[in-house]
Formats: C-alpha cells, structure tokens, sequence
C-alpha cells in the first residue's frame, strides 16, 4: 500500500486565488510528522511546510497552510493568493515515528500545480 | 543562511564506470541522506548516515552504492560501476538532528547523473 497519496497529477489556479493540494497519508505509527516540499522547473527540493501527528493546531507559514485532519489521515496544502512564482511540482512526504524510528522520508508522486496570469 | 550544496550539478558517465557525488551539508548538522528522484517519478530514499557510519538505508542502496564522510565538511555517495537504470537525479539533505519532531531535513539543489 502507498504510504503517501497524492491523487491530483495536475491542477490549475488562477493567480491571485487560493488552491488546495491533496496528501492522504497511511501508518499505523501514531508519532508521525507530515512535510511539503516544492520543487520548480529548475530541480532543487524546497520545504515549504511541517505538521506533527501530535501538533494541536493546523500548521501555517505565510501563505502555506496545512489542512490536518488526522481521523482521515489527509494533509493538505493549501496556498492562498496565488503567484506566478507558485507553479511547480507539490510533494507531500511523511517521516514515521519521529521520537526514535525511522529518519527517512516517504514521498507522494506529486502535484504539478500551474498558476495561470 | 546556509544552505546544502551539492557538486556536480550534472554528470554524465559511461555504463559501469564509477562515480562520486558530492554534498556539503549544512555545517551543524548531524544527520545526513540521499535520496534519488528518477525522472517524472517521485523521491526515494537511499541512505542516511550519522556519527560516521549508516543508520538507516533502503533495498535500493545495494553494494554499488557507498557513502563516506571523508572530512568534516563532505558527505559523498559513491556508486561503482553504473547502470542505465542509475540515471536520476541525486538529492543530499541534512538536519541538525534526528527524532526530534519538527527537524525538517534540507535538500541540496542536486546532482543530475545521466548514465550512456
């Protein structure tokens, strides 16, 4: 089974409008940290954004914020306004066990996002 | 701010010669990974290495593949006699340090190896 879930392979937004990406995540582990990390044309992996399994409030970094809703096991992004800037591949990855287990991340296959002027 | 560095950004080599990939990673760091991304696919994990020795890697990182910290600075992935199927690009990232919640790991820009 996948451990990470990105089920859009495409999405297009508007500028300046908000967009919603979509990570369902699978463990059984119940310490667990869910990141997002962008990744440009150019290739470099840039994070973006961390929620931690135990973390009591939605996680946001300006205009990231992550839609945590555990009992679903979904961890979406959501950027709000929009910019050129944002088109990109969208990764969501999941590191199991974080106080003590395992270091590596899990990634999804992806989002590529598409603002259009 | 600092930031991973990796060299080169790309490199193209002949099937079955050997090659080393190159990071620096973020000077007080302690953790350090590769992972590899195949083109159009997603992110895999390799290796990740701590305290001089590996302490967690996946069923890609056979025994082609080594890593060393030969100084304090570089961290190096090692692969022998390359494959076809060793074409991707070649991510190193670090963090402080491990289990600790939120410690997000730091990607360097990339090594996009092409194997002939």
């Amino acid at each position: 089974a996948q451990k990470i879930t990105q089920t859009q392979p495409g999405m297009f937004v508007q500028e300046k409008e908000a967009v919603t990406l979509d990570c369902t995540y699978d463990t059984s582990d119940p310490s667990y940290g869910l990141f997002w990390y962008k990744q440009p044309s150019s290739g470099e992996m840039i994070f973006l954004i961390y929620q931690g399994s135990y973390d009591q409030q939605n996680a946001t970094e300006g205009r990231y914020s992550l839609n945590f809703q555990k009992a679903r096991k979904s961890a979406n992004l959501v950027i709000s306004a929009s910019q050129l800037g944002d088109s990109a591949m969208y990764f969501c990855a999941m590191r199991e066990g974080i106080q003590g287990g395992s270091e590596k991340l899990v990634f999804g296959k992806g989002t590529k996002l598409t603002v259009n002027p | 701010e600092p930031e991973v560095t990796q060299t080169p950004s790309h490199q193209v080599t002949q099937m079955g010669q050997e090659v080393i990939l190159r990071c620096v990673p973020i000077s007080n760091h302690l953790y350090f990974y590769w992972y590899r991304q195949i083109l159009g696919q997603k992110v895999e994990f390799l290796v990740s290495f701590y305290n001089n020795e590996i302490s967690e890697k996946s069923e890609i990182f056979d025994d082609q593949f080594s890593v060393e910290r030969p100084d304090g600075s570089n961290f190096t992935l090692k692969i022998r006699s390359t494959k076809l199927e060793d074409s991707a690009m070649y991510f190193c990232a670090s963090t402080p340090r491990a289990s600790q919640g939120s410690e997000t790991q730091y990607f360097g820009p990339g090594t996009r190896l092409l194997v002939l």
